[in-house]
């Protein structure tokens, strides 16, 4: 039971360049959400989604994309990587709204 | 416009006295609290939760208390070890609809470095 994978671990981009994160979690949980984590701004929501093939926006969603084709796997994607995207990625799972939400190791991107 | 805040980025305590975080939110809307300890280069791991309709929850050396008046919450651990040293984040949940559907969010404080001294 691996419980929640991030995929890459490290990344550097060059602005402008495109990525996705992949997200995987094998608790069968319906939730998945992807914040980021910034020195003095706590965790932030990204996008979130409530099951297989739905996803809607969090708190900062402008220049990413998700999607949740499987309901284990949630990819964000970034179209063209800008500085400002440079921060630690983190994906988390749970299995209701109320469940407490188990977070992967987390992947931390560099833009140039 | 930040609802949910640790005013203290850190904490310095020695091991076998008492660890106290803080906690302030401003919206009247959550209804369930939950506090996160994250270590180096890992993702935060749930420690533990507790409704507004309770004002206290306790886990061994873990003690959540939650003052619903002064939109207050406080994680005290006693006694302090060094391993709890980490960064410990409050998140609070208020449920809003989506698509027909109630959803529990969770908004994050920016966290609190608590160093536990041997």
């Amino acid at each position: 039971n691996a419980g929640v994978t991030q995929t890459p671990k490290f990344r550097v981009l060059k602005t402008g360049q495109s990525m996705t994160l992949l997200c995987a979690q094998d608790m069968n949980h319906e939730y998945m959400y992807w914040y980021r984590q910034d020195p003095g701004m706590g965790l932030r929501l990204i996008h979130y989604s409530v099951g297989e093939g739905t996803t809607a926006k969090g708190e900062v969603p402008d220049g990413y994309n998700v999607s949740r084709l499987k309901k284990q796997n949630f990819l964000l994607g970034l179209e063209s990587a800008a500085p400002s995207q440079t921060s630690v990625y983190f994906c988390a799972s749970s299995h209701g709204q109320y469940n407490e939400q188990f977070f992967g190791p987390g992947t931390r991107l560099t833009v140039l | 416009d930040q609802q949910v805040k640790q005013n203290s980025p850190s904490l310095s305590v020695q091991e076998g006295r008492i660890s106290i975080l803080n906690c302030d939110y401003t919206n009247s809307m959550f209804d369930y609290f939950l506090w996160y300890k994250k270590y180096p280069a890992e993702g935060p791991t749930f420690l533990i939760s507790i409704s507004s309709i309770k004002d206290k929850n306790e886990d061994g050396r873990f003690t959540v208390f939650l003052n619903k008046s002064a939109k207050h919450l406080s994680l005290h651990i006693v006694p302090s070890q060094p391993g709890d040293s980490a960064v410990y984040f409050c998140a609070a949940s208020s449920r809003f609809q989506a698509g027909g559907t109630s959803y529990g969010k969770l908004t994050f404080g920016q966290g609190t470095i608590l160093t536990v001294h041997p």
